[in-house]
């Protein structure tokens, strides 16, 4: 247990809805992490948030949005879904803010399925 | 861009091979991070890799970070049916290089199957 906390575990969709992950840091971690992952693309980053700031941003659509909120915890917001938005979405917290340094601790994911 | 390439992507072993993965960037790179990822898992850190030619060992897990700093492997010795997942590197590009501070950029992996 990483101490990273995903919900839903599962969400089944229709295409053109919106849906909402969330996502706890671990206790002290001020970063969160998003990641897609799919069988042909890998672990795609999304984005990172650090003490409520956004820091990065990787490929993530503009249907797509997140936010960190005072509490630390995170939520991406997927909106007008297709079928190719299937996959499972990682969120993921360190101690500090230098993503390229840092210990990343893996939640155990949001499995999205768009019908 | 940085161009990361990963090989094999998927490697299957009868129990006690040994196993080698392979991280090649387009870029000298700054540090190197190894991740687990068992089926139906979440990534699991393992490692990081920071100087020149650094060699770390874990139990039966070897890692290595190229003297060019541009590439990196995992070699795990007689396999056990425990190190089946999927291994992935992240690579983090040089500041300077044009790449992002923050952002941490995953290889697609090797898979490992282990046949017992």
């Amino acid at each position: 247990d990483s101490g990273v906390t995903q919900t839903p575990k599962h969400l089944i969709t229709a295409t053109g809805q919106r849906v909402t992950l969330r996502c706890s840091p671990r206790s002290g971690d001020l970063s969160v992490y998003w990641y897609q992952q799919s069988l042909d693309q890998g672990l795609q980053f999304l984005i990172q948030y650090y003490n409520g700031e956004e820091r990065a941003k990787g490929n993530i659509l503009e249907r797509f949005s997140a936010q960190q909120f005072p509490d630390l915890h995170s939520e991406l917001n997927l909106s007008s879904l297709e079928l190719g938005d299937s996959a499972l979405y990682f969120c993921a917290s360190s101690v500090a803010g230098t993503g390229r340094t840092d210990t990343q601790y893996f939640g155990p994911g949001t499995r999205l399925t768009v019908l | 861009g940085q161009q990361v390439m990963q090989i094999p992507q998927y490697q299957h072993v009868q129990e006690g091979e040994d196993f080698t993965t392979y991280c090649n960037s387009s870029t000298t790179l700054s540090n190197i991070q190894w991740y687990k990822q068992r089926p139906g898992g979440h990534p699991v850190f393992l490692i990081q890799l920071v100087k020149s030619g650094e060699v770390k060992k874990q139990k039966r897990l070897t890692f290595q970070f190229g003297e060019a700093k541009k590439n990196s492997s995992l070699h795990i010795t007689a396999t056990q049916t425990t190190d089946v997942g999927t291994y992935f590197c992240a690579p983090a590009p040089k500041a300077n290089s044009g790449g992002s501070n923050y952002k941490l950029t995953f290889g697609k992996g090797t898979l490992l199957t282990v046949n017992p």
